[in-house]
């Protein structure tokens, strides 16, 4: 069993869909990162996390800590953010840095 | 501010060339880290380094060795290319603030793709 699974792996949805993704991860944790790789290859920052919740824009991320559980919210979806999405987790025990594989978010215009 | 760039943008290599690949940050960070993606895999740290003059192994860094003489340039070097490392590389660094979990966040390179024929 992966240490970080998310899901879905692919979502597809209407522009202007709430979007939700999620992200479990089994290990004991410092920091959490959520980035979005563009169709280009491109990876960018979104949000790192260690508790509660960040806003920016339209993404929204929350974590819970007791639940080993994070999520990535999008609100009034946008074609334009069609990516990949990736959760990663920094253990809290050796520093390793953990990626999820990924979810593929397709929104259709 | 550049961030973080990567150099080449593409290679093809025969089996069994080298090549070195450099990434190159501005920002000052102690940290570096060397990825691979592979298709239905997350990414995959090859070597990292927490300062100029160290480094350390990842998850998969066989067939790979790395230099960080300059705490700006982080080099990842393939001595016999095999056809297992067509990947697309990624370079990222980190600042490394222990107290603050923004202290962690990774800034990437726009990537290396490299096949290996």
């Amino acid at each position: 069993k992966n240490e970080v699974e998310q899901s879905p792996q692919n979502l597809t949805a209407q522009e202007g869909e709430f979007i939700t993704i999620n992200c479990s991860y089994s290990v004991g944790i410092s920091a959490l990162h959520w980035l979005q790789q563009h169709p280009g290859g491109g990876i960018v920052s979104l949000f790192m996390l260690s508790s509660g919740k960040k806003k920016h824009g339209r993404l929204i991320a929350t974590i819970n800590i007791q639940e080993k559980h994070s999520s990535l919210h999008i609100t009034a979806s946008h074609p334009r953010d069609s990516a990949v999405y990736i959760c990663a987790v920094r253990s809290d025990r050796d520093d390793k840095i953990i990626f999820g594989k990924g979810t593929r978010l397709h929104i259709l215009p | 501010n550049a961030g973080v760039t990567q150099t080449p943008k593409f290679r093809v290599l025969k089996t069994g060339q080298s090549m070195t690949l450099l990434c190159a940050q501005d920002m000052n960070h102690e940290y570096m880290y060397w990825y691979r993606q592979d298709p239905g895999m997350g990414l995959r740290l090859i070597h990292y380094s927490v300062g100029e003059g160290t480094t350390a192994k990842g998850e998969v860094p066989d067939g790979y060795n790395v230099s960080r003489l300059k705490k700006q340039n982080f080099l990842l070097g393939l001595e016999s290319a095999a056809p297992s490392q067509t990947s697309v590389y990624f370079c990222a660094s980190s600042y490394e603030i222990g107290w603050s979990s923004e202290g962690y966040e990774q800034y990437f390179g726009p990537g290396t793709r490299l096949t290996v024929t």
